[in-house]
């Protein structure tokens, strides 16, 4: 069974440029939930996709959009970087469901913005 | 709304010390919670995770938790650590019910366990 990937691993851009993260989530899990992590913080939330629809969203402004595809893999674009952007994203997959259902994180995608 | 505070920021312990790692949290309903533990580069693995039932939750890696409901508290402890254990540890919490049935949870700020030889 494949984990959840995330590609880049590194990725450096300069301010107001565009960037586009991608994500594999692990086998049989059609939601995909995406995590901003600062560097001394925690991962926040930034948005969930489930049967490529948005599921929810934290308070994150609207140049940071996602994709979710008919594999259930997802991307996560970001318009108009700024340099606050700079950071960890994780990509977590789990099983839809009321009740708890376990999210699978990948490793990040560790994002430089100059 | 909910939310996370992790009291300690840093903690250092000697290998084969006991260790308590302390999260407090906040919310008006009903709660899941959850440690986390991320190595260097890596992502977020679950510890354990406290849904209903017993308050005293066993884990992987030899760590447990104990909620505490009248203190909303939610901490995590190892009887003995290795040096293999230094990483960030993340609490993190969950409102039942919240977001139409997802489970999306809200993390502390992390506390980096460091242990010495």
């Amino acid at each position: 069974e494949t984990g959840v990937t995330q590609s880049p691993t590194h990725l450096i851009k300069t301010r107001g440029q565009q960037v586009t993260l991608r994500c594999s989530s692990q086998s049989g899990h059609n939601t995909v939930s995406w995590y901003q992590q600062a560097l001394g913080q925690g991962p926040q939330f930034i948005f969930q996709y489930y049967r490529e629809e948005e599921n929810g969203r934290g308070n994150f402004p609207p140049r940071f959009s996602g994709l979710q595809f008919p594999n259930y893999s997802s991307e996560l674009n970001v318009n108009a970087l700024e340099l606050d952007d700079s950071a960890l994203y994780l990509c977590a997959s789990s099983l839809p469901g009321l009740g708890y259902n376990e999210q699978f994180f990948g490793p990040g995608t560790r994002l430089t913005v100059l | 709304a909910q939310s996370v505070t992790q009291l300690d920021s840093q903690v250092p312990v000697f290998e084969e010390a006991p260790v308590e790692l302390r999260c407090n949290y906040s919310s008006s309903v009903s709660v899941y919670l959850f440690w986390y533990v991320q190595y260097p580069n890596q992502g977020l693995q679950l510890l354990l995770k406290y849904l209903s039932g017993s308050t005293l939750v066993k884990g992987i890696n030899g760590f447990e938790a104990e909620f505490n409901k009248s203190q909303t508290s939610f901490h995590l402890r190892k009887p003995s650590v290795h040096i293999s254990d230094t990483a960030e540890y993340f609490c993190a919490v969950s409102e039942i019910g919240a977001s139409g049935g997802s489970y999306i949870p809200t993390f502390g700020r992390g506390t980096s366990l460091i242990v010495h030889p």
